[in-house]
């Protein structure tokens, strides 16, 4: 069993959806969370971190992690086709702990 | 530029060819990770540098696997015998250690396409 499991996809919806990404992990010790985007042929670039449990919001942007479940989701709002790339899960055990665990990415296509 | 540089971009190796792929982190990182993305896995941890030493090699899956890193700053990514199940995209990525505050935050280069016929 993966350390961090996450659907691969493909996800295609229409401009203007509410996009709904998920991972579950199994170390419990995990306490840093991160959602990185990766578009085509680049390198995965940081779109929202959170501490321990609770939701954060970044303009359409929201993460939410639930510790008792281990379980964490993005949310996009307003989908837009620039939105269209591969979304990555990331943890680690500290704000220092430098070996993330990362799921396998949702590919995710936005329909204008 | 301002971020991460890898070379080259794309290598099509014959099998059992060496390959050195090389990462120019971003000026002023102490910290240095390489990654491979193999299709439909998660960024697997190849090696970890901090400065020039390798505190972590745990990641590297065989000893056909090596990597170096120089004055704190270039890193070279070393395949020898490469085989078919080699084939991926080797990420780089720096991050800079701050006192307090988050400091998870990899910043990736583009990668070097690994193609072993």
């Amino acid at each position: 069993q993966k350390e961090v499991e996450q659907d691969p996809g493909p996800l295609s919806v229409p401009e203007g959806a509410i996009v709904s990404l998920n991972c579950t992990y199994s170390n419990s010790a995990f306490q840093y969370f991160m959602w990185y985007r990766q578009y085509s042929r680049k390198g995965p670039e940081l779109l929202m971190y959170t501490y321990s449990s609770g939701n954060k919001e970044d303009g359409r942007f929201t993460a939410q992690v639930d510790k008792s479940s281990k379980y964490i989701s993005l949310f996009i709002r307003d989908s837009q086709p620039s939105d269209s790339a591969t979304y990555l899960c990331a943890m680690s055990r500290s704000s220092n702990d430098y070996k993330l665990s990362f799921g396998a990415g949702t590919t995710v296509t936005v329909r204008a | 530029g301002a971020g991460v540089s890898q070379s080259p971009s794309n290598k099509v190796t014959e099998k059992g060819k060496d390959v050195e792929l090389r990462c120019d982190p971003i000026s002023g990182h102490t910290a240095l990770y390489w990654y491979r993305q193999s299709l439909g896995q998660g960024l697997e941890f190849l090696i970890y540098f901090q400065g020039n030493s390798a505190p972590d090699k745990s990641g590297l899956p065989s000893d056909r696997f090596s990597a170096e890193r120089t004055g704190g700053s270039v890193s070279t990514l070393t395949i020898q015998r490469t085989q078919q199940e080699d084939s991926a995209v080797y990420l780089c990525a720096s991050s800079t250690l701050r006192s307090g505050g988050y400091t998870g935050e990899l910043f990736f280069g583009e990668g070097s396409r690994l193609t072993v016929l």
